[in-house]
């Protein structure tokens, strides 16, 4: 079976710095999506990066952007230029190819940035 | 485009009443539907896996008898806690895939329900 680990609970960055939140996952899978999302204080789940395995140039978004090691089955989320809009709970989670697929999530990682 | 309306974002319900909470795919149909709880400062936890026009999936250690799920059409599925209790309060989300595996899962906001 599948599984997600985030080993970080809580993580927190000065305004404007940079922060690494950290994920691995372990699959008998070739092929899959790998998922970064974001949960704010509303509590709505928001998409913040995808990557899919096979492609092996690491997504970006922005300030956002993943460094992805398929070997070493780690998906770490680079966030840079923190800002106060960006303290939530993060989110990582997998997801086989099959497209009804149930999304499998780790623990999730506090972000508090620091003003 | 791919937005999950959830309703109620909030309810308060007294002990041994029903709940009904609606998910609704507005622009996109929903072939699959997820229904997770959520607990404070912990992960979504999957209850349930529906799809439309047949029975729903659920994991191991919850209830059907409780919590019924309703998935009639390819916009609309529904939740439903039944005699409920104040262990049941909580936060559930439902979500739907949609484009596609590589699109993700696009959430509903949630449904903070109190049982007192």
């Amino acid at each position: 079976a599948q599984t997600v680990t985030q080993s970080q609970p809580e993580m927190s960055v000065q305004e404007a710095e940079t922060v690494t939140l950290s994920c691995t996952y372990d699959t008998s899978e070739s092929d899959y999506y790998l998922f970064w999302y974001k949960q704010p204080p509303s509590r709505q789940m928001i998409l913040v990066i995808r990557q899919e395995a096979y492609k092996q140039q690491n997504a970006t978004e922005n300030r956002f952007s993943v460094n992805f090691q398929k070997a070493a089955k780690s998906f770490s989320l680079k966030i840079s230029d923190s800002q106060l809009g960006d303290a939530a709970m993060y989110f990582c989670a997998y997801r086989q190819m099959d497209s009804n697929y149930q999304l499998i999530w780790g623990a999730g990682t506090k972000l508090i940035i620091k003003p | 485009g791919a937005v999950v309306s959830q309703h109620p974002s909030w309810v308060i319900c007294k002990s041994g009443t029903s709940v009904k909470i609606e998910c609704r795919s507005l622009d996109f149909q929903a072939t699959t539907m997820f229904w997770y709880r959520q607990f404070p400062k912990q992960s979504l936890m999957l209850m349930a896996t529906s799809n439309e026009g047949s029975k729903a999936t659920y994991e191991q250690g919850v209830e059907k008898d409780k919590f019924l799920i309703n998935h009639a059409s390819l916009t609309l599925s529904t939740l439903t806690v039944t005699s409920a209790h104040p262990e049941d309060s909580s936060f559930y989300i439902c979500s739907a895939s949609w484009g596609g595996a590589g699109n993700g899962y696009t959430f509903g906001s949630g449904t903070r329900l109190t049982v007192v």
